[in-house]
C-alpha cells in the first residue's frame, strides 16, 4: 500500500512565525503536491514538484514556498505565517506517467492554526 | 477562478436513498474526471473515475454519469448506507499519456453527505 505521511496532525503557530510542514511518501513517486482544504472551497493546489529540486506554482502559491531535496520528501514552508493561512494542508503523491491512471495518494492532513 | 463547480454543498438522505452529486467544468481540455471520498480525519481517496469516451461507469454501488456536450458529470450512490457518510469531491485534469501537466487535479468545492440509518 502507498503510504503518505505528514509530520504533524495538528499545529498551532503565531503570526509571523516560519512554519515547516513535512510530507514523506514511500512509493518512489515522482510527483508530489501540496493542497489546502477550506470549507466551501474544496482542495486548492499550492505547489507541486515533478522531480527532485523541481517545483511549479499551483493556483494559490502566494505566501508559501516548497523544498524537495530528496525524492520521498516534499516540504511546504510558510515564510511568515498569517491568520488567513489557518487551514487543513494535504500532501499527495502520484507516479510519473499514466500507466496506472491519475490517482493521487493523500496523506492524512495537517490542521494548522495561526493565532 | 473555480474551473470545476460542485453542488450541492451538503446532502442528507435516508439509508437506501440515492444521493446525486453534480459537477460542471469549463475547460474542454479536461480528459479525466475522478471522484474522491474523504472520511473525517483522513485524506481523500480515489473512489471512481471516468474518461470522456464513455457516458457512464459503474463500480459497485457508485456510478458516474458523464455528459460531454453539457460539460457535466455526476456521482450516484445506489442503496446508500450510513458508512457512505463522508465528504465527496469531484475533480478534473488534462493530461493524456505524454502530457506535461503532471496529473494536476482541479477539485470541486466538496459535498458533505450524511446518510441516516
Amino acid at each position: 500500500d502507498v503510504k503518505v505521511t505528514q509530520s504533524s496532525r495538528y499545529l498551532v503557530k503565531r503570526t509571523g512565525e516560519k512554519v515547516f510542514l513535512e510530507c514523506v511518501q514511500d512509493m518512489d513517486h515522482e510527483n508530489m503536491f501540496w493542497y489546502r482544504q477550506d470549507p466551501g472551497l474544496g482542495l486548492r493546489l499550492i505547489y507541486f514538484s515533478y522531480d527532485v529540486k523541481m517545483k511549479e506554482k499551483g493556483d494559490i502559491p502566494e505566501g508559501y514556498s516548497v523544498s524537495r531535496e530528496k525524492k520521498e520528501r516534499f516540504s511546504l514552508i510558510l515564510e511568515s505565517a498569517s491568520t488567513n493561512q489557518t487551514s487543513m494542508y494535504l500532501c499527495a503523491s502520484r507516479p510519473k506517467g499514466w500507466k496506472t491512471g491519475n490517482e493521487q495518494f493523500f496523506g492524512p492532513g495537517t490542521r494548522l492554526t495561526v493565532l | 477562478q473555480q474551473q470545476v463547480k460542485q453542488s450541492p454543498q451538503s446532502l442528507i438522505v435516508q439509508k437506501g436513498g440515492i444521493p446525486i452529486i453534480n459537477c460542471a467544468y469549463e475547460n474542454t481540455a479536461f480528459d479525466y474526471f475522478p471522484w474522491y471520498q474523504q472520511f473525517p480525519g483522513k485524506g481523500p481517496a480515489l473512489l471512481i473515475a471516468i474518461r470522456p469516451d464513455v457516458s457512464e461507469k459503474k463500480e459497485g454501488r457508485f456510478t458516474i454519469s458523464f455528459n460531454k456536450s453539457a460539460k457535466q458529470f455526476s456521482l450516484h450512490i445506489m442503496d446508500s448506507q450510513p458508512g457512505d457518510s463522508a465528504t465527496y469531491f469531484c475533480a478534473a485534469s488534462r493530461d493524456v499519456a505524454g502530457g506535461t501537466s503532471y496529473g494536476k487535479l482541479t477539485f470541486g468545492q466538496g459535498t458533505i453527505l450524511t446518510v441516516h440509518p
